[in-house]
């Protein structure tokens, strides 16, 4: 199958710094992807679509100046989590998808102190 | 009422056991469906797909009733390695939503 790669997956940021998650396809092109967040025994919450060359669309509540994205190749999205804060403190994964399967990649922890 | 539900869990099953999940879904407009298996603070991994004849793979079977908004997994022979949790899947068209997943512990 496809491979999404992201990286870091686990980071520990102090309160009011920013934090950037790398996500990108290995094998593959993705003019599309996906960040979503998930807390403990919750379920994946989609915060925002990436687009390739374009601005991302932010899904509602989500602040797009808090949460950067940019979407700058085929292969690669970024997400910028800037000033960050305990409440922040969160599992952030990305997705792409080929044909209808969504690939996700390894997902990122962050723990903000 | 959430677009997607699922029952939380956990189910806790022996070895061998037969559990069967169930989801509900919200927008009847919705195109396609999916499980997709979860691992503790791991990333989701489709499952299988699941379509309108229902389908099956290995232990495991997929049904899909339109007319109800209604997707279940079946696990046959459960094994230690199911212990996960298990996410419905629903595609609008215009958005996927996952459901908050239903967690499985399957025991000795």
């Amino acid at each position: 199958g496809a491979v999404v790669s992201q990286h870091p997956s686990w980071v520990i940021c102090k309160s009011g710094t920013s934090v950037k998650i790398e996500c990108r396809s290995l094998d593959f092109q993705a003019t599309t992807m996906f960040w979503y967040r998930q807390f403990p025994k919750q379920s994946l919450m989609l915060m925002a679509t990436s687009n390739e060359g374009s601005k991302a669309t932010y899904e509602q509540g989500v602040e797009k100046d808090k949460f950067l994205i940019n979407h700058a190749s085929l292969t690669l999205s970024t997400l910028t989590v800037t000033s960050a804060h305990p409440e922040d403190s969160s599992f952030y994964i990305c997705s792409a998808y080929v044909n209808t399967e969504a690939f996700f990649g390894q997902g990122t922890r962050l723990t903000v102190v | 009422r959430k677009e997607v539900e699922q029952d939380p869990g956990p189910f806790n099953v022996p070895e061998g056991a037969t559990v069967a999940f169930n989801c509900t879904y919200s927008n009847s407009a919705s195109q396609s469906f999916f499980w997709y298996r979860q691992d503790c603070r791991k990333e989701p991994k489709l499952l299988m797909s699941v379509y309108s004849s229902g389908n099956e793979d290995g232990r495991f079977t997929a049904q899909l009733n339109r007319a109800s908004q209604y997707i279940s997994l079946l696990i046959r022979d459960s094994r230690l390695s199911d212990s996960a949790t298990y996410l419905c899947v629903v595609n609008t068209g215009f958005k996927t939503i996952f459901g908050a997943g239903t967690r499985l512990f399957v025991k000795a």
